[in-house]
C-alpha cells in the first residue's frame, strides 16, 4: 500500500534555530513528491516538487532534499513567520495526478 | 480566474439534507481534483477529472458522494443525505494537466458542517 508518514508531528524552534522536518514514503514507483505548506484555514500552498533521489530544491530559507526513501525540509534561521503546518505528498505512476498526503508536521517559531 | 475559487467557504447543513459544493479551477488547467481533510486528519483524496471525465472516483467514500464537471471548468462535489462523519473541510485543486508533473494549486476549502 502506498503510504507517506511525516514526523515530528508538531516542532517547536526559537527564532533562528534551524531545524529539519522528515517525510518517509512507502510507493510502487513515484512519480513525484511534493511539499505544501498550509495556514490555518487556508489551502495549501505549493513549495516544491522532487522527482528524483539526490534532486534539491531551495526557496529563501527552506530546502527540501529526496532520497529513495524519504525526504527532508530543512529551514534555516526561521522566523516567526514560518509557522504553519507543512505537508508532504507524493504522486504514484499511473495513478494519474492525485496526491496521497501525510499527516503534516505543525512548526511553531517562537521570537 | 487568478487562483482556485471554491464557495460557499461555510456551510451548515441538518443531518440528512443534500449539499452542493462549488469549485471554479484556474483558468486552462485540464485538471481537477477534490479532496476532504478532517479534523486531525491528512488530506484524503476523493476524486480525479481529466477535462470532464473522471478516471480516478476510487476516493469517494460512498455512493452518497457524486462529482461532475462541466465544460471543462467548473466542478460541483455532491453530498446526499449527508451524515456527520461528512463534517471536513473540502479542498479543490487544479493542474495544468493530471498526465505531467505539474503542481496542484488548492482552493481555501469549504468547510462543511452537518449538525
Amino acid at each position: 500500500e502506498d503510504q507517506v508518514t511525516q514526523s515530528p508531528e508538531a516542532l517547536r524552534l526559537q527564532e533562528g534555530e534551524s531545524s529539519s522536518l522528515n517525510c518517509s514514503y512507502t510507493v510502487s514507483g513515484l512519480r513525484g513528491l511534493f511539499w505544501y505548506r498550509q495556514d490555518p484555514g487556508k489551502g495549501p500552498e505549493f513549495l516544491f516538487t522532487l522527482y528524483s533521489a539526490g534532486e534539491e530544491k531551495e526557496k529563501e530559507r527552506l530546502k527540501a532534499t529526496l532520497t529513495k526513501k524519504e525526504s527532508f525540509l530543512h529551514i534555516t534561521a526561521p522566523k516567526p513567520e514560518d509557522s504553519a503546518t507543512y505537508l508532504c505528498a507524493v504522486q504514484v505512476r499511473n495513478q494519474g495526478g492525485k496526491l496521497i498526503f501525510g499527516q503534516g508536521t505543525e512548526l511553531s517559531v517562537k521570537p | 480566474g487568478a487562483g482556485v475559487s471554491q464557495s460557499p467557504s461555510n456551510k451548515v447543513t441538518e443531518k440528512g439534507k443534500d449539499v452542493e459544493l462549488r469549485c471554479d479551477p484556474i483558468s486552462g488547467h485540464t485538471a481537477l481534483y477534490w479532496y476532504r481533510q478532517s479534523l486531525g486528519q491528512g488530506l484524503e483524496f476523493l476524486i480525479y477529472f481529466q477535462g470532464n471525465s473522471a478516471p480516478d472516483k476510487s476516493g469517494l467514500p460512498s455512493d452518497r458522494f457524486s462529482a461532475e464537471r462541466t465544460g471543462g471548468s467548473v466542478s460541483t462535489l455532491t453530498i446526499q443525505r449527508t451524515q456527520q462523519e461528512d463534517s471536513a473541510v473540502y479542498l479543490c485543486a487544479s493542474s495544468l494537466t493530471g498526465v505531467m508533473n505539474t503542481e496542484a494549486f488548492f482552493g481555501q476549502g469549504t468547510r462543511l458542517t452537518v449538525v
